[in-house]
């Protein structure tokens, strides 16, 4: 079985400050893991993963995440938040499968 | 990556009818997922689409109810049958190579029931 969890329903933060989503992972084998994001009236956009090697993965639009193998965590990271990166979070994980398990998403708010 | 097309983008029907989504890929794939996303919620995975023979439905998803076509490597419908209230969701269409490889989605259907 395989699961994430999303601790958090809201992240907000001024833009400019530093941005931080909280994802941890259950799966049996290695994790793939992956990050979405999913604007209003849009599907799920990737922005990155991870598979194996770096622990610090770097993505789209200046995103990064931190994968963490004692904490099975892999928090997605941007080190100056922009208003245009309000929007809904997903983290996802599948173990050497096709099938996805996706967090409850975390909404971010940035204010101007 | 691949280019995801989903028709219609919403829709708002009567209980008891039924309505086909397409989902269209600019390139062949290998795999096709069809979620659903109940409103406030994460993506629940209805099945995987495959080419040449019936798809393959997760746990309380069933065929009667979200028929599946996939009569090539670029094509594919979910039909949402007898449609209540509580089939309102947004349903996506993703593709795949599966293993590692990231999923890329459609922008959904956005499904009204009254």
């Amino acid at each position: 079985a395989q699961s994430v969890a999303q601790p958090e329903d809201q992240v907000n933060v001024a833009e400019g400050n530093p941005l931080t989503v909280k994802c941890t992972y259950s799966v049996s084998g290695n994790p793939y893991l992956f990050w979405y994001v999913q604007y209003p009236n849009r599907g799920l956009q990737f922005l990155l993963k991870y598979i194996t090697g770096d622990n610090l993965v770097k993505g789209s639009y200046g995103f990064e995440a931190e994968f963490n193998k004692s904490q099975t965590s892999f928090h997605l990271k941007k080190p100056s938040a922009l208003v245009s990166d309000s929007a809904l979070y997903f983290c996802a994980v599948t173990s050497n499968d096709y099938k996805l398990s996706f967090g409850a998403g975390t909404t971010v708010t940035v204010r101007a | 990556s691949a280019v995801i097309s989903q028709k219609p983008s919403r829709d708002i029907c009567q209980r008891g009818t039924s309505l086909t989504i397409q989902c269209q890929v600019d390139s062949q794939v290998t795999m096709m997922f069809w979620y659903r996303q109940q409103p406030g919620q994460s993506l629940t995975l209805i099945a995987t689409a495959n080419q040449g023979s019936e798809a393959t439905y997760e746990s309380g998803f069933v065929i009667d109810k979200f028929p599946i076509s996939r009569p090539n490597l670029t094509f594919s419908t979910l039909t949402v049958s007898n449609m209540s209230p509580e089939d309102s969701s947004i349903y996506l269409c993703s593709v795949g190579a599966g293993g590692n490889q990231p999923q890329h989605f459609g922008d959904g259907t956005r499904l009204s029931i009254l």
